[in-house]
Parts: structure tokens; C-alpha cells; sequence
């Protein structure tokens, strides 16, 4: 699949501020978005995601928004804590025949500070 | 019970070796999956199963072979094994290719090439 963009490479925020991360990609396409966070050492896990026909959803501190005119999608984490300290994927998904597969930013790597 | 289970967690080996990793998910599952995940922490698909059947081959060389035996195991093995193949290995499954939504990640493969 064509590629997603993943900004920042690197974040760093101080406990209780929010992170933003955004994602732009190129394909009309997609439908489906989601973002999965790796702790250092273990598995990527999804934590969130929305489909092409909202525009927001949210979960608790955590939320993601698109924009599909301008063909981007971020995550927003609000009241940071260290624990939220990761890697966060952003990911894409066509709607076409044959498109099975996600395709996944560089990654985040957000570090809160105590 | 572990969603998804991979086998061994870390692999150390020599250049040129034949080496392979298994994967087994009990989730009920209809697709499977193997990424590969670099130093750079980017993650990017080799294969992608669906009922035993190969259904993503990315470009991968062909010294990596995907074996699926049921819908419930894919493995993965890789002969003559080079310097660049250090990585670690995730397998993944998700419900089926139609309805495509969460990957379950198994806990990673380290390989080691020396």
C-alpha cells in the first residue's frame, strides 16, 4: 500500500501535558485507521481507531480525529502520564479489492517526563 | 491464555544457518500475519494468510518461507540467514480479510544474525 507519514519522529512532553501526533497519507481510499502503541520490549496493541465516516472518537484521555479532505488523522492524549511513555504506530487501510493489509507510520516515540 | 504465541522469543544464530520461528493463535482467527520490525522500529508486512491460503506476499526474498499447516499456525522459516535479517519477527492474526480490523500481535521474535 502507498505510504503514511508519520510526524513527530520523537516527542517529549512533561507529565500532564498533551501529545499530539499526526498522520497524512495519500490514498483516497483508506477507510479504516488505527493506532497501536508498543511499550519498550513488548507487542504493538491497539488503542484506538476510527473509520472513514467519523470524525472523531474518543476513549477517555485518548482520542483520534480525521480529516479525510486533507487526508490526515492524529492522536490526541490529554493529562499525559509516564506510562504513556511508548511507541505509537499509526496505520492505514484501503477499501479496495484486494487491499488486506495495514500499512503503518515510522512511529512515535513519546517520552513524558515525571 | 495467550492470544497469540510465538515461538522462540529470541533466536541467535550464525550467517548462513536455516532457522525457523512458529506461531500459533487460538482466538478462532480466519487471517494470519508475519511483520518485521527493524532497529528503526518501522514495521512492515512480509506475508499474510487467510485460510491457509497466501494471500500478501510482499517483496521479501525468497530464502523466507511462510508454512500456514491449518488457519491456526503460520510459521516462518528462513534459510541461509544473512547479517541484515537481525530483526525482530511479529506474528499477527486478525478475524478475517473482509472485516479487517484489529491485529493481535504475538509477543515478537528477536533474531540475532552473527
Amino acid at each position: 500500500g502507498e505510504n503514511v507519514e508519520q510526524h513527530p519522529s520523537t516527542l517529549s512532553v512533561q507529565e500532564g501535558d498533551s501529545a499530539v501526533i499526526k498522520c497524512t497519507y495519500s490514498d483516497s481510499a483508506s477507510n479504516y485507521f488505527p493506532w497501536y502503541k508498543q511499550e519498550l520490549g513488548k507487542r504493538p496493541q491497539l488503542i484506538i481507531d476510527i473509520r472513514s465516516n467519523v470524525g472523531e472518537k474518543k476513549d477517555q484521555r485518548i482520542a483520534v480525529t480525521l480529516n479525510k479532505t486533507a487526508k490526515h488523522f492524529s492522536l490526541h492524549i490529554t493529562e499525559t502520564q509516564p506510562e504513556d511513555s511508548a511507541v505509537y504506530f499509526c496505520a492505514r487501510r484501503d477499501s479496495g479489492a484486494g487491499s488486506y493489509q495495514l500499512t503503518f507510520g515510522k512511529g512515535t516515540k513519546l517520552s513524558v517526563i515525571p | 491464555d495467550t492470544a497469540v504465541s510465538q515461538t522462540p522469543k529470541y533466536l541467535v544464530t550464525q550467517m548462513g544457518n536455516d532457522k525457523s520461528i512458529k506461531c500459533e493463535q487460538n482466538l478462532g482467527h480466519d487471517t494470519m500475519y508475519w511483520y518485521k520490525q527493524d532497529s528503526k522500529k518501522f514495521l512492515k508486512i512480509m506475508f499474510s494468510y487467510n485460510n491457509k491460503e497466501l494471500i500478501i506476499n510482499e517483496t521479501v526474498p525468497n530464502r523466507f518461507s511462510p508454512k500456514s499447516p491449518d488457519k491456526a499456525h503460520l510459521n516462518l522459516h528462513i534459510n541461509s540467514l544473512e547479517l541484515g535479517d537481525s530483526a525482530v519477527y511479529f506474528c499477527a492474526s486478525s478475524q478475517d480479510v473482509m472485516t479487517f480490523e484489529k491485529l493481535f500481535f504475538g509477543s515478537g521474535t528477536q533474531l540475532s544474525v552473527l
